[in-house]
């Protein structure tokens, strides 16, 4: 069936070293990789996203990489910063086009 | 409008009661996804609407829960009967196409609906 696995479920860093969360999916077929933020108490926010016909992917500090072969993708964040702070989900499409995501990394940067 | 609305932001109700969540999803998006969060835990998917029709209901945890979509536009989530562990925010979201591909969800604020 459909499963998308992330890693860790918390992360603490301190500000300006870098963070890594981890997801691996089941399905093949995925195409579509995106990247949600989530502040406490608000809507997910998409930061990223990476289609199938690339390995990598960079927006400033953020960066994510996929790799179909091993059905596994990243999201790194350099120079973290305490607005850093947050919920973090992956997510991969199931079937008929409904997201299936992960349980979700805490994030905490320390000043 | 700018993005996702949902309405109430907040909805605190007995146990047994009926209740209905709406979504307005961004103009011109044609695909319509509800979700729901209980508190510190994931998204969990519930239904999933292209246009009026809903390819996709399997999330629907019992058949208390219902959607509907009507002019390819607002939808209506609806519990009836409440439990309390229905307790959780509804997030709902809307994207461009929903065909199993590589569109971006944009989501709304939530209805966090509290049972008591």
């Amino acid at each position: 069936g459909e499963n998308v696995e992330q890693h860790p479920s918390t992360l603490s860093v301190q500000e300006g070293d870098s963070a890594v969360i981890k997801c691996t999916y089941s399905d093949s077929a995925s195409n579509y990789f995106p990247w949600y933020k989530q502040e406490l108490g608000k809507r997910p926010q998409l930061i990223i996203d990476i289609r199938s016909n690339v390995g990598e992917k960079k927006d400033q500090r953020i960066a994510v990489t996929l790799n179909k072969t091993a059905k596994h993708f990243s999201l790194h964040i350099t120079e973290t910063q305490p607005e850093d702070s947050a919920v973090y989900f992956c997510a991969a499409p199931g079937e008929g086009g409904k997201l299936i995501f992960g349980q979700g990394t805490e994030l905490s940067v320390k000043p | 409008g700018a993005g996702v609305s949902q309405s109430p932001s907040n909805k605190v109700t007995e146990k047994g009661k009926d209740v209905e969540l709406r979504c307005d999803p961004i103009s011109g998006h044609t695909a319509l996804y509800w979700y729901r969060q209980s508190l510190g835990q994931g998204l969990e998917f519930l239904i999933y609407f292209q246009g009026n029709s809903a390819p996709d209901k399997s999330g629907l945890p019992s058949d208390r829960f219902s959607a509907e979509r009507t002019g390819g536009s607002v939808s209506t989530l609806t519990i009836q009967r409440t439990q309390q562990e229905d307790s959780a925010v509804y997030l709902c979201a809307s994207s461009l196409v929903g065909t199993a591909s590589n569109q971006p969800q944009h989501f709304g604020d939530g209805t966090r609906l509290s049972i008591l």
